[in-house]
């Protein structure tokens, strides 16, 4: 069956220091990849996705970026924080090119920046 | 324009209350694809349903039902006797063909379900 990780669970760090999340899938191959944040309150905004290695694709801009080094792990990363880049990161994974597949979401990562 | 609607920000019931989650999407594609998410207090987000464009026949699994409206473009999930282990904020998203398999989700239902 499939799994999907992300670490850590919880992080503090203050403003302006770099940050790296990573999520790992396991169990598929070929996975399209995703990172939402998850500001207070509860919408959920789609930053990065990816379709294989190396492609990504970001839908807003922000000093966030993402890459892909491997088929099943996705990182998500940033030189300098900001306030506002507080909120909680979910990462998502789907199978195949259609857009009739439902994702699944990793436990996710609640990031507070001091 | 927000292309899914969740017009129910917070609903409190009762242990045992039907409760319905209002859904209502906005596209001008013909194929697409609708889903609703749980996200209980852990943060996880559960996939619950997934439902085409084409097949409107109202779905049953439980507890859970779903209606899908084309007409008044909405997909609405109904929980019947409800727990309090229903208790979780619900999405519900937007799935459209050449957005490069981008989900569009609702801003989110945060029910409580009062023992």
């Amino acid at each position: 069956s499939q799994t999907i990780h992300q670490w850590p669970a919880t992080l503090v760090q203050p403003v302006g220091s770099p940050l790296s999340l990573e999520c790992t899938v396991e169990g598929t191959s070929n996975p399209n990849l995703y990172w939402y944040r998850q500001a207070a309150g509860r919408g959920l905004q789609l930053l990065f996705y990816s379709v294989g290695i190396g492609q990504i694709s970001s839908e807003v801009p922000q000093n966030l970026s993402a890459s892909r080094p491997q088929d099943r792990q996705f990182i998500l990363s940033s030189k300098k924080l900001l306030l506002s880049d507080s909120g909680f990161y979910l990462c998502a994974w789907s199978v195949g090119q259609g857009f009739y597949n439902e994702q699944f979401f990793g436990p996710g990562t609640r990031l507070t920046v001091l | 324009a927000q292309k899914v609607t969740q017009a129910q920000t917070e609903i409190s019931v009762v242990e045992k209350e039907d409760v319905t989650l209002d859904c209502v999407y906005e596209t001008r594609d013909t194929t697409y694809y609708l889903f609703w998410y749980k996200q209980p207090p852990s943060g996880e987000l559960v996939f619950l349903i997934r439902r085409n464009s084409f097949d409107e026949q109202n779905e049953i699994s439980g507890r859970y039902s779903w209606n899908f409206q084309k007409s008044t473009s909405s997909f609405n999930f109904t929980i019947t006797a409800s727990q309090v282990v229903d208790s979780a904020v619900y999405f519900c998203a937007l799935s459209e063909p050449n957005t490069g398999n981008q989900f569009y989700f609702g801003t989110g239902t945060s029910l409580t379900v009062i023992p």
